[in-house]
């Protein structure tokens, strides 16, 4: 099962930024999180990731609180092509190097002019 | 990012037959290709991880003798859905992970299959 939750949809005007939130209160302590997006009929793209510290990167900000039990996506300036199914996904981690992406529901996000 | 190719993106086929899906991860080598498939308006379901140098992991409830994987190389797997049926119609994408375990996963474009 996916241990993330997140809201169904949300709303976004162009230009603004868009903070998509992400429950995951079981993580672990090795285990990262991952966010990708899929536009309709394609396969998800990656945006970011990372494990305790905020990560930045030409897409996206990642915001993750200290406890590790939640974190933010940040789009600072949202356009139309935004517009996508946001997963939050935490990578869980086997011995020996054997893990899995498993994806939850995602957020619809509509960036509107 | 690295490339990750899937082919064909399209394909029907008839009930009863086999269709074989193929996943090469084209400038690395993939340690292990996840195989996922998606109804629509649902999340992507993983089916099936495999590692390099190993069999295929399935997900409860996934038919290892419907839906065959082989990880024939560090840069290909291919998904062969047998005995096709038309519930079996759906997207099917995979994705691979070059070393280490803990980089981002890069998917293929999909496959459409569609069982008449």
């Amino acid at each position: 099962d996916a241990k993330t939750t997140q809201p169904t949809s949300m709303d976004c005007a162009e230009g603004r930024a868009a903070n998509l939130p992400c429950n995951h209160s079981t993580i672990s302590g090795n285990e990262y999180v991952y966010w990708y997006r899929q536009i309709h009929s394609q396969g998800p793209q990656y945006i970011i990731h990372g494990l305790k510290n905020n990560e930045t990167n030409e897409m996206a900000s990642l915001i993750i609180t200290e406890d590790r039990k939640s974190s933010t996506l940040i789009l600072p300036h949202a356009t139309l092509r935004d517009t996508a199914v946001y997963y939050c996904i935490v990578r869980v981690l086997f011995s020996g190097g054997y893990n899995k992406l498993i994806f939850g529901a995602g957020t619809r996000l509509a960036v509107h002019p | 990012g690295a490339v990750v190719s899937q082919h064909p993106s399209r394909v029907i086929c008839k009930s009863g037959t086999s269709v074989k899906i193929e996943c090469r991860s084209l400038d690395f080598q993939a340690t292990t290709m996840f195989w996922y498939r998606q109804f629509p308006k649902q999340s992507l379901m993983l089916m099936a991880t495999s590692n390099e140098g190993s069999k295929a992991t399935y997900e409860q409830g996934v038919e290892k003798d419907k839906f065959l994987i082989n990880h024939a190389s560090l840069t290909l797997s291919t998904l062969t859905v047998t005995s096709a049926h038309p519930e079996d119609s759906s997207f099917y994408i995979c994705s691979a992970t070059p070393r280490p375990a803990n980089t981002e996963a890069f998917f293929g474009q999909g496959t459409r299959l569609t069982v008449v």
